[in-house]
């Protein structure tokens, strides 16, 4: 089965630290999701692309988050400095716009301490 | 703006009892509707999509759902609950207009031996 793949699985740092989160979607699909899932906000949106053009960022803080796709096969989700308000799961997933839901990674659980 | 509404945040059902989980979605369009299911740890699996056509949509492991306009709802069913179907539970929604999907809060479904 094709499958969206995000590293790390886990990661704990410090608060202040910069912190990458990478995602290889699945070959052939044009849409790429950022969402970060907490228990108190469930999941949000925070960005998406469509053939690698960023179409809405609107759900991230823009002083600390930045979300790139150097190219179709890897995604970045940046956090520069990171905050302990930060911590949550993020996912990635990814589209084929138009033919079906989206395909989710496992996840990036990030901690900040 | 588009939204989702999920009204129950917990269920509890009967192993082999029928479960129907409650889904209400604002868009100013005809949308994209799914239902995702996730275990604890784990990404977003898709269960089920609606994007036009006949209303009542089949998914995977049993579950099917119905888009009903004039309520704006896409309620979740399934006949008989198993044990493993113990997970939380979101409702999304999406449209060729907008392209962003949002979900909803999600549903966690508790069975009872």
């Amino acid at each position: 089965d094709a499958r969206v793949t995000q590293t790390p699985r886990d990661k704990v740092t410090e608060m202040g630290q910069e912190v990458t989160m990478r995602c290889q979607p699945i070959l052939g699909h044009n849409t790429v999701f950022w969402y970060r899932q907490t228990m108190m906000q469930g999941l949000e949106l925070l960005a998406y692309f469509r053939n690698r053009a960023p179409l809405d960022d609107s759900g991230m803080p823009k002083d600390r988050f930045s979300a790139e796709m150097p190219d179709a096969t890897l995604a970045t989700l940046k956090i520069q400095p990171s905050e302990p308000r930060d911590s949550a799961v993020y996912f990635c997933a990814s589209a084929f716009w138009g033919t079906g839901g989206c395909t989710f990674g496992s996840g990036t659980r990030l901690t900040v301490v | 703006a588009q939204s989702v509404t999920q009204p129950d945040i917990h269920i509890t059902v009967s192993e082999g009892a029928s479960l129907e989980l409650r889904c209400n979605y604002s868009y100013g369009a005809t949308p994209y509707l799914f239902w995702y299911v996730q275990s604890p740890g784990q990404g977003l699996q898709l269960l089920l999509k609606y994007f036009s056509g006949d209303t009542l949509v089949q998914g995977i492991k049993g579950f099917e759902a119905e888009f009903k306009r004039s309520q704006s709802s896409f309620n979740l069913r399934k006949p008989s609950v198993h044990w493993s179907d113990a997970a939380e539970y979101f409702c999304a929604v999406g449209g060729n207009r907008d392209d962003k999907i949002i979900f909803g809060k999600g549903t966690r479904l508790h069975i009872l031996p």
